[in-house]
């Protein structure tokens, strides 16, 4: 079954600076690879998601995450925060073979104004 | 507005009673899927459902049991078997090729006195 890292679970970086969240996975067949959000005291929504094509997906909110195959990394990225991007994210990775959807530990993101 | 209602939003329940969390959907999606939530833990599979009558295991299955009678429904029932049941629950739809949950629900979150 694929797995999941998420690495430095607590982010705290002041607005206007640069965010990037690493996301890793460990399986070897074709998956599909999403980034979810959760911010305080909302429901978890779909930020972007990657199927095939282009491996740079473009997301909500200035959002973008970059596939790339060799590393089995499918990072996040935003160059510039604001303090309503305080919230949780969550790596997500669905292998297409099993149709299983595995999570990372998330990453909890605190923006300062 | 359609959505998913999961309810209670929070429940306690005595040590060794089974308990049963609902998740009811009226966006007509095919597939339903309960998830726990720990601190720094993500999200892990409980159970899915892709069609009534169906469902299958996921990473976390023991101590959890589900049905999936009707289409809108999808049950999770904690038994007292789960060895450490206090945590937060999602439940969450998506179409039946969509191959990710695409809606989640509020959550129950449920303490085990």
């Amino acid at each position: 079954a694929q797995s999941v890292s998420q690495h430095n679970h607590h982010v705290i970086l002041s607005e206007a600076a640069s965010l990037e969240l690493g996301c890793n996975y460990s399986y070897g067949g074709t998956v599909n690879l999403f980034w979810y959000v959760q911010y305080p005291g909302q429901h978890l929504q779909l930020l972007l998601k990657y199927f095939s094509g282009d491996p740079l997906v473009k997301g909500i909110k200035g959002f973008e995450a970059e596939f790339i195959k060799s590393k089995f990394s499918f990072n996040l990225r935003k160059p510039s925060v604001q303090w309503s991007d305080t919230a949780e994210y969550f790596c997500a990775v669905n292998a297409r073979e099993n149709n299983r959807l595995a999570f990372g530990k998330g990453n909890q993101v605190v923006v300062i104004p | 507005d359609g959505g998913i209602t999961q309810s209670p939003k929070y429940l306690f329940r005595k040590e060794g009673q089974n308990v049963t969390l609902s998740c009811e959907q009226n966006l007509n999606h095919d597939a339903m899927y309960w998830y726990r939530q720990d601190p720094g833990q993500g999200l892990r599979l409980i159970y899915y459902s892709q069609i009534v009558n169906d469902f299958q295991k996921g990473d976390i299955a023991e101590g959890y049991s589900v049905s999936r009678e009707k289409k809108e429904s999808f049950p999770l029932t904690v038994t007292s078997a789960q060895k450490n049941p206090t945590a937060f629950y999602l439940c969450a739809t998506g179409t039946a090729i969509s191959n990710q949950p695409q809606h989640f629900g509020d959550g129950t979150r449920l303490s085990i006195l």
